[in-house]
C-alpha cells in the first residue's frame, strides 16, 4: 500500500534562518507531488507541484522554493524564513490518471519567531 | 481564479443530529471530493464524485455532484463525537490532477 510521510512535525524557528521540510511518498512510482499551506486551521493554498523529478511549478509568489530531487521526495525550502511563513504544510500525492484523488502527510506546523 | 463558496463556516450539533453542508462555485468542475481533516493532521478523503448527478455514499455519509457541475453537498447522518473536524470541499477541471480548487472549510463541532 501507498504511504506518505512529511517531516519533522513541529518546527520553531526564528526569522531569517533557512528552512527543510522533507517529504517521502512509498509504494508508487511517478506520482504527482503537492505542497500546500493551511493558515490559521482553515483554507488550503496550493504552493507548489511536481509531475516528475527537477519539474517543479510554482502556484504563488513567496519566500519559498521546492525541489524534487527523486522520484518520491519532495522538498519544501527557504533560505530566509519570514514571520508570514508560519503554517501548517502539507505534502500530497497524487497518481496519474486518478482524477483529483490526493493524499496528504501528516503535515508540519512551522512556527517562526 | 477559481473559488469555491463552502458554508456554512461553522456548525454546532448534539450528537444524533444530522448535518448537511454545500459549496458552490463559478466555475464547472469535473469532479468533486470531500476531505475531513482532524485537528492536527492531514486532511483525509471521504468521498469523491465524478459525474454530474451522482450521488454516493460511505457509511453515514452521503455527497453529491450536483447537475450544473458547479455545487456539491456533504450530508451525515446520526452524528458522533468522532464526526467532529473541519470539512472540506474540493473541486478538480479537466486534466489538472491533483490541482485541486479547496473550499474555505466547515468547522463541525458535536456535543455529546
Amino acid at each position: 500500500s501507498q504511504t506518505i510521510h512529511q517531516w519533522p512535525a513541529t518546527l520553531v524557528q526564528p526569522v531569517g534562518s533557512p528552512l527543510s521540510l522533507e517529504c517521502t511518498v512509498e509504494g508508487t512510482s511517478n506520482p504527482n507531488l503537492y505542497w500546500y499551506r493551511q493558515a490559521a486551521g482553515r483554507g488550503l493554498q496550493l504552493l507548489f507541484y511536481s509531475v516528475g523529478i527537477g519539474q517543479i511549478s510554482s502556484e504563488v509568489p513567496q519566500n519559498l522554493s521546492a525541489s524534487r530531487p527523486q522520484d518520491r521526495q519532495f522538498i519544501l525550502s527557504s533560505k530566509k524564513l519570514l514571520l508570514s511563513d508560519s503554517g501548517f504544510y502539507l505534502c500530497a500525492w497524487t497518481q496519474l490518471g486518478v482524477a483529483g484523488e490526493l493524499f496528504f502527510g501528516e503535515g508540519s506546523r512551522l512556527t517562526v519567531l | 481564479g477559481q473559488q469555491l463558496n463552502q458554508s456554512p463556516q461553522s456548525m454546532f450539533i448534539q450528537e444524533g443530529e444530522d448535518v448537511s453542508m454545500n459549496c458552490t462555485s463559478s466555475s464547472i468542475f469535473n469532479t468533486w471530493l470531500w476531505y475531513k481533516q482532524d485537528p492536527g493532521e492531514g486532511p483525509v478523503l471521504l468521498i469523491a464524485l465524478y459525474k454530474a448527478g451522482e450521488l454516493t455514499s460511505n457509511g453515514r455519509l452521503t455527497a453529491q455532484f450536483g447537475i450544473t457541475r458547479k455545487d456539491s453537498f456533504l450530508n451525515i447522518s446520526a452524528s458522533i463525537p468522532s464526526d467532529v473536524g473541519i470539512y472540506f470541499c474540493a473541486g478538480a477541471g479537466g486534466t489538472s490532477y491533483g490541482k485541486l480548487t479547496f473550499g474555505q472549510g466547515t468547522i463541525l463541532t458535536v456535543h455529546p
